[in-house]
């Protein structure tokens, strides 16, 4: 149990479907993150929310759009996705804010398969 | 700009062998360096870091790593390799904008 709660775990939808990707943490964090994790490539940093707002937005496709509602939420909603968007989504937390020097927390991951 | 390479994208050792896992760096700025493992359907677990304190770090599970800024390494050990070892390893480097760069892995397999 590392503290940070990804569901579903694997998400399976068509390229017109709209669906949610939820991630929790009980470590009282104050920083999290969305990664893509593809087969073969380094993780790719999605998102990061500091303190509920988001400070980092990587050039990331607008059919991917997250949500932080609070310090312990985090979502990510998908909508119109393309087939090479399937990889395992990571969520991870760290304390503190960004700082590269803290050590990030993260989910089991929720893997998603795009048809 | 900040980059990791892991050479080997797979490392094989017998059980009770050495198990070194290589990842180079390169940085503009004193770097902090990690060492994540991934299990099997899991999330990365921080197995180690280094933060410009001493150069040989210790980790969990018995791994430890050594930070050679001549070089540019900081190479993942461990004497002995345990069946539970089996899993992917990842190296990341901070950068300047406090992002981590993450390698693209290395799974390791161990053979009884």
């Amino acid at each position: 149990e590392t503290g940070v709660t990804q569901t579903p775990r694997h998400l399976v939808m068509g390229m017109t479907n709209k669906k949610s990707l939820k991630c929790e943490q009980h470590l009282g964090h104050n920083a999290m993150y969305w990664y893509k994790q593809s087969a073969k490539k380094p993780l790719e940093l999605m998102f990061v929310y500091s303190l509920e707002e988001r400070v980092e937005n990587n050039s990331v496709p607008s059919r991917f759009s997250p949500e932080c509602p609070n310090s312990s939420h985090l979502f990510l909603h998908l909508h119109t996705l393309q087939p090479e968007d399937s990889a395992l989504y990571l969520c991870a937390s760290s304390p503190r804010g960004r700082l590269a020097k803290n050590i990030q927390y993260f989910g089991a991951g929720t893997r998603l398969s795009v048809l | 700009a900040q980059s990791v390479t892991q050479l080997g994208s797979h490392v094989s050792v017998s059980e009770g062998a050495l198990v070194l896992l290589r990842c180079n760096y390169s940085s503009s700025v004193p770097p902090y360096l990690f060492w994540y493992v991934q299990y099997p359907n899991q999330g990365l677990q921080l197995l180690l870091k280094y933060t410009s304190a001493a150069t040989l770090v210790k980790g969990i599970n018995g791994f430890e790593a050594e930070f050679k800024k001549s070089e540019t390494s900081f190479h993942l050990t461990k004497p002995s390799a345990h069946m539970s070892d089996a899993a992917e390893y990842f190296c990341a480097v901070s950068d300047p904008t406090d992002k981590l760069i993450f390698g693209t892995g290395t799974r390791l397999q161990v053979f009884p």
